[in-house]
């Protein structure tokens, strides 16, 4: 089943912060995250494995909760650069962490920061 | 060093006509996967492999059909083309299939771009 992110969209101003959400219903193994710029090949962020954990790397960190099978990406002080789309893909916990790779994806949220 | 790459960038097919698409993944790269992201979409997991055998199946239709080769690069091969196969076509790669050496990164190509007419 499809994760749900949200916001679907967001606009900023260079210098603010954003927040994106990645919720599943089921049981998950990991959570992974990309950027995707137009007409682009999605780029890998991050990724959080279940045990719940917190990661990051430059002014970009994200977390996981597995009690409630979600994940949020932090964008902080956000750059021109940080516009795309970003997408949270998930492994399901029933597949034993075996299906590497084999991601479902949220819908996707429209990240867009202006000057 | 190079990444995966994938031909060709953009096809072009009518209807009913048949269409493969190439991927070669990074050097000592031995996991190959196939996505298929439809405009405004997100990426549809299609088929992967590891060592040449197929490891995981997705939303594939039955008119598609992919291998892995011994060289590792992979084939995706479409059939009666449908108005609906149009979109961007996506091979990533991965190191040593498994716990070892994979690290979760998804390694994508440019993608090859489908126009159904």
């Amino acid at each position: 089943q499809q994760p749900v992110q949200s916001p679907q969209a967001v606009i900023l101003r260079e210098g603010e912060d954003a927040v994106i959400n990645c919720s599943s219903s089921k049981a998950l193994y990991s959570v992974h995250w990309y950027r995707q710029k137009h007409g682009e090949a999605p780029v890998f962020l991050m990724i959080l494995l279940k045990g719940g954990e917190q990661k990051g790397h430059d002014k970009i960190s994200a977390s996981f909760n597995e009690k409630k099978q979600q994940s949020s990406l932090y964008l902080t002080a956000s750059q021109l650069s940080y516009s795309g789309t970003y997408f949270c893909g998930t492994e399901s916990a029933d597949a034993g962490g075996t299906s590497y790779g084999k991601l479902t994806f949220g819908q996707g949220t429209i990240l867009t920061v202006h000057p | 060093a190079a990444g995966v790459i994938q031909s060709p960038r953009h096809l072009i097919k009518e209807k009913r006509e048949t269409a493969t698409l190439k991927c070669y993944p990074i050097s000592r790269h031995d996991t190959v996967y196939w996505y298929q992201q439809g405009p405004g979409q997100d990426p549809q997991f299609l088929i992967s492999f590891y060592e040449k055998m197929q490891s995981d199946k997705g939303s594939i239709p039955d008119r598609f059909s992919a291998q892995q080769f011994s060289d590792y690069h992979s084939e995706l091969n479409m059939s009666s083309l449908e108005l609906g196969d149009s979109a961007l076509y996506f091979c990533a790669s991965t190191p040593q299939g498994g716990i070892y050496g994979y690290t979760g990164e998804l390694f994508f190509g440019e993608g090859s771009r489908l126009t159904v007419l």
